[in-house]
């Protein structure tokens, strides 16, 4: 199993453009998780799922949208993006029988908004 | 709103001694704490858990401690090893089936350096 797998590993963009994250897992995990996290800090979820086509807002969901049409796939999307949003992306996965901590992450995405 | 947060941001351990990471949680009504390890470029890893009707659960070389009184956690590695050096997040998590669900709240992190 490869695991949670993340593109692109790093990313420059506009302010303004926009982009989509794109986040696999393999695991049949029911349970996908977006987060982001700024420099010297800790992770702040942005929206996650708990199965296909059930997404909900985390913490810090403004500016970003997702979708799950498939059990693998947990998109993030940028539609307008602003420096503020320059930060690295983590997306996990998780089996809902499982422990709750046991959140399997992907090695993230770093976005520059320049 | 709650939070989870640490009292030292950076923790310099001499190679061989026992390391403590300490967070602090805000939500009395947590009732599962994970901590994670994050390696330099790389998502974070899994360490250990606990719930909270214990106190103390031990892995292999890392122990948690859990203090609801005072609403503390702490971890605890044993014979520190440089590959031990990353930055460890504490992160809570309300009753399952409740409104947080299955989402995590995260601490800010504790650098952990191991000096040889």
């Amino acid at each position: 199993n490869a695991g949670v797998t993340q593109t692109p590993k790093f990313r420059i963009l506009k302010i303004g453009q926009s982009m989509t994250l794109q986040c696999t897992q393999d695991m049949n995990h029911n349970y996908m998780y977006w987060y982001r996290q700024d420099p010297g800090m800790g992770l702040k979820l942005i929206y996650y799922s708990v199965g296909a086509g059930i997404t909900d807002k985390g913490e810090v969901p403004n500016g970003y949208n997702v979708s799950r049409s498939t059990t693998e796939d947990f998109p993030l999307r940028l539609e307008l993006a602003a420096p503020s949003q320059t930060s690295v992306y983590f997306c996990a996965s998780s089996y809902e029988a499982q422990e709750r901590g046991t959140q399997y992450f992907g090695p993230g995405t770093r976005l520059l908004v320049l | 709103g709650e939070s989870v947060g640490l009292h030292l941001p950076t923790l310099s351990v001499q190679e061989g001694d026992n390391s403590i990471i300490n967070c602090a949680y805000s939500n009395s009504a947590s009732d599962y704490f994970i901590w994670y390890k994050q390696e330099s470029g790389k998502g974070p890893q899994f360490i250990i858990d606990i719930r909270s009707n214990m106190d103390k659960r031990q892995g292999q070389r890392v122990t948690v401690l859990l203090n609801k009184t005072v609403k503390h956690l702490s971890l605890q590695i044993a014979a520190t090893q440089p590959g031990d050096s990353a930055v460890y997040f504490c992160a809570e998590n309300g009753p399952r089936g409740g409104a947080a669900g299955n989402k995590l709240t995260f601490g800010g992190g504790t650098r952990v350096l191991v000096k040889p």
